[in-house]
Formats: structure tokens, C-alpha cells, sequence
């Protein structure tokens, strides 16, 4: 059974950093894409970032240049660092298994969503 | 930046009921890559199509896709209790990627 389950949410203070994981287990994870979503609260869903299996990354325009999303594939982990963060980032974040190595395949398998909340 | 325009917002129906739920894009779009997914509150989306028509694992055949170019249809045939929920479509050829704003499908 494909499993995924995020870590690392919480309350941060605006331009402060909070770092995400994603626990991935019942695949071979080195080999599918990887990709963080979030919805705030009442809202639709916003993709936020992905990697590829080769790990090429990809960012929304809303968070590019203050988030990193990177991969251990020894640890089945994914991860997405936030740095300078904003009352607007305040969402709950899934992590989403991509169907195949390439980013351009849907999303499988999601894992139920941390809760980041930037307010001071 | 391809928009994903779904309508309508809300739709209200009765269980034994067939739902049409709408997905506009922006630009014409290669139907490999339009998704729909269900959501319920307080849960992760669950995918439900991909590639416009095919159905994801374990998704009964009451659910259906279809559509090319810029239109794209969701269909439900004899709506179920546990079919009311918030449907959203995805289009994922390349970064980035988006997601319409939904629409919620909720008891009459």
C-alpha cells in the first residue's frame, strides 16, 4: 500500500522558516516525480512545487526564489523548505505522488496535508 | 499559464441523480493532461481521472470524463450519498501546473 505522510508543519512568524517533509513508503520512490500542493484555508488547491525522479525542480511563480524542494531518495523523503514566509503561505500542504519519472503525469497518491499557519 | 475555469460553482442535486461538472481552459490543451479529482472536507483529494477519460484505480464506473480542445466535461451518472463532494480539475503539462477553483457538488 502506497503511503505518503507530511511532517514539519506548524505557526511561524512572518519572514520566518519552517522546512516540510513527505515519508513515502509501499513504492519504489527514486523513480516518480514528487509535488507539494496547498490549500488555504476555504480555498481552492495551488500547486506549489515538483521534482522530477532526475531531480529537476519546479516552482509556482508565487514561491519561487523562497522555497526548495529537494529529495532523498535513501530516506524515501521528500522535502520543501520555506524560507521568508508570509501570512499568504498559511495553507495546508499535501505532498503528491506523481503517476510516473516526469513531471507531466497526475497525481496518484497524496498524503492528508500539514498545517502551516504564518501569523505573528 | 493555462486557466482552468469550472462551472458551476455550486451544483445541487439528489442522490440517483447524474451530474454534469464543466473544466474551460484558457488555451486549447492536449487532453493527455486534464485531471479531476474529489475532494471532501477535511480529507487530500482523491484522483479520480486522468488523461480526460481514464479512470483512476479503484474508481467506479458512474464516473466518467471526457472533452478535448478547451472543454472538458466530468460526468457522474446515479449520483451516490458519498459522491458530494468538491470536484476539481488539473492541468499538468509542465510547469507550472494548475487547478481550476472547483466546484461543489452538494445535496438538494
Amino acid at each position: 500500500e502506497v503511503q505518503l505522510l507530511e511532517s514539519g508543519g506548524g505557526l511561524e512568524q512572518p519572514g520566518g522558516s519552517l522546512r516540510l517533509s513527505c515519508a513515502v513508503s509501499g513504492v519504489t520512490f527514486s523513480i516518480y516525480a514528487m509535488s507539494w500542493v496547498r490549500q488555504a484555508p476555504g480555498k481552492g488547491l495551488e500547486w506549489v512545487s515538483s521534482i522530477s525522479g532526475s531531480g529537476d525542480t519546479y516552482y509556482a511563480d508565487s514561491v519561487k526564489g523562497r522555497f526548495t524542494i529537494s529529495r532523498n531518495n535513501f530516506r524515501n523523503t521528500v522535502y520543501l523548505q520555506m524560507n521568508s514566509l508570509r501570512a499568504e503561505d498559511t495553507a495546508v500542504y499535501f505532498c503528491a505522488k506523481v503517476q510516473h519519472w516526469d513531471l507531466r503525469n497526475f497525481f496518484d497518491y497524496w498524503g492528508r496535508g500539514t498545517l502551516v499557519t504564518v501569523s505573528s | 499559464e493555462i486557466v482552468l475555469t469550472q462551472s458551476p460553482g455550486t451544483l445541487s442535486l439528489s442522490p440517483g441523480e447524474g451530474a454534469t461538472l464543466s473544466c474551460r481552459a484558457s488555451q486549447s490543451v492536449d487532453s493527455t493532461y486534464l485531471a479531476w479529482y474529489q475532494q471532501k472536507p477535511g480529507q487530500a483529494p482523491r484522483p479520480l481521472i486522468f488523461g480526460a477519460s481514464v479512470r483512476a484505480a479503484g474508481i467506479p464506473d458512474r464516473f466518467s470524463g471526457s472533452g478535448s480542445g478547451t472543454d472538458f466535461t466530468l460526468t457522474i451518472s446515479r449520483l451516490e450519498p458519498e459522491d458530494f463532494a468538491v470536484y476539481y480539475c488539473q492541468h499538468y503539462e509542465g510547469s507550472p501546473i494548475t487547478f481550476g477553483q472547483g466546484t461543489r457538488l452538494e445535496i438538494k
